[in-house]
């Protein structure tokens, strides 16, 4: 049974410094999803990652693949106020979205 | 303009009162799943459906009913709403491509208060 956990669950970080969030998975899983929660709204597609290796950047963020570690990275670069959201990571397996708890980002100017 | 639209976006009920919150997308998606959101507790999928007439349970079924009588609507029911009901729900539909999980488009969200 795939499990994805993500880290930290709450950042709270300065304009203009970079950081990452982490989503470890437990076993295989077809791909990798990335979503953007603004507060009390709906939840928006950022990324979708399909293979090892596999980056992909919008703007000031990035998201990366490793499937051999389990893992993906979310990474904020140069963070702005616009960011602060809570972003979730979803591994897909046996038909369905598998959630992570979310990391709640909040960016102080 | 591809959209899942749910209704209504707020509801304020008593204990006991039956309701339905209604969903629907017009992207033409096999698959429809109906997700709660509760602070630190993530999304948990309620009931998802991978075709009409075609419903399975999720994580958290209890208490809730759902059909899919027609493949653009997935109504969520709940026959006798309990404050411990009282959340942030999202629909969601994607295209069934078998084994290959593929993008969740979601509605605007229905936040439920039961008192």
């Amino acid at each position: 049974e795939l499990k994805v956990e993500q880290n930290p669950l709450f950042l709270s970080m300065q304009e203009g410094k970079n950081y990452t969030i982490y989503c470890n998975y437990s076993t295989t899983s077809d791909r990798l999803y990335w979503y953007r929660q603004d507060p009390g709204k709906s939840l928006e597609s950022l990324f979708v990652l399909l293979s090892n290796g596999a980056v992909k950047q919008e703007g000031r963020l990035m998201a990366s693949l490793d499937t051999k570690a389990r893992l993906s990275t979310l990474h904020i670069t140069a963070a702005v106020h616009d960011l602060s959201a809570t972003y979730f990571c979803a591994g897909a397996s046996d038909y369905q979205l598998i959630w992570g708890a979310g990391t709640k980002l909040i960016i102080k100017p | 303009e591809a959209q899942v639209t749910q209704n209504p976006r707020y509801l304020i009920t008593v204990t006991g009162k039956k309701l339905t919150v209604t969903c629907s997308q017009n992207m033409n998606h096999e698959y429809m799943s109906w997700y709660r959101q509760d602070p630190g507790l993530g999304l948990r999928q309620i009931y998802y459906s991978m075709n009409v007439e075609v419903t399975d349970k999720g994580d958290v079924p209890e208490g809730y009913k759902v059909s899919r009588k027609e493949k653009r609507n997935f109504p969520l029911i709940l026959e006798s709403p309990s404050p411990n009901q009282t959340s942030l729900y999202f629909c969601a539909s994607r295209r069934d491509q078998g084994r290959v999980v593929t993008e969740a488009f979601f509605g605007q969200g229905t936040r439920l208060t039961v008192v």
